[in-house]
């Protein structure tokens, strides 16, 4: 079954413990993102990657880091977590062209 | 820059009653345009998409949009609402080509009353 996966699904860790959450695809996509989702904003890219060794900021980059060695894989790193990152966050990959988004069932994030 | 704009945070319909949720966006090219659905606790889940072809795009669950370029619009409609539908829903748009991005609106909840 074509899908993304993210690691874990929920998630509850104190300020400043570096912690990954993990993404992977494998459906072949060369793009991959990160979203995160809070209350009365929607979704706000966080990164995104074109391909292997291939990434940028999105709109809201601050606080997070991400690293794309693998085609498949695109995990999100947040080396100093703080509670303003407290969310609710997605990954996606897409065919070529933006066509095919693919969404993540997402990873619950609490920073306490 | 693009963006999206959902009129209405949160709509309320009964049950067998027309569904309207609107969607107005602001592009420098003709965009991509989607519609999300987000069940609770879960992911999400395309609706359909417009991608320059019939300006009426018919999607899954009876749901359909129409692309209006004289009103940079792409509201979403179901003629008849069932409980099932109750859910919140995201408008979309992408550039054509450039980096993929999705912009997103901040989403209505809608609410299907028995």
């Amino acid at each position: 079954e074509a899908q993304v996966t993210q690691n874990p699904r929920y998630l509850i860790t104190v300020t400043g413990k570096k912690l990954t959450v993990t993404c992977s695809q494998n459906m072949n996509h060369e793009y991959m993102s990160w979203y995160r989702q809070d209350p009365g904003l929607g979704l706000r890219q966080i990164y995104y990657s074109m391909n292997v060794e291939v990434t940028d900021k999105g709109d809201v980059p601050e606080g997070y880091k991400v690293s794309r060695k693998e085609k498949r894989n695109f995990p999100l790193i947040l080396e100093s977590p703080s509670p303003n990152q407290t969310s609710l966050y997605f990954c996606a990959s897409s065919t070529p062209g933006g066509l095919g988004y693919t969404f993540g069932s997402g990873t619950r994030l609490t920073v306490v | 820059a693009q963006s999206v704009t959902q009129l209405g945070s949160h709509v309320s319909v009964s049950e067998g009653a027309l569904v309207l949720l609107r969607c107005n966006y602001s592009s420098s090219v003709p965009p991509y345009l989607f519609w999300y659905v987000q069940y609770p606790n879960q992911g999400l889940q395309l609706l359909l998409k417009y991608t320059s072809a019939a300006t009426l795009v018919k999607g899954i669950n009876g749901f359909e949009a129409e692309f209006k370029k004289s009103e940079t619009s792409f509201h979403l409609t179901k003629p008849s609402a069932h409980m099932s539908d109750a859910a919140e829903y995201f408008c979309a748009v992408s550039d054509r080509g450039g980096n993929y991005k999705l912009t997103f609106g901040k989403g209505t909840l809608l609410t299907v009353n028995p």
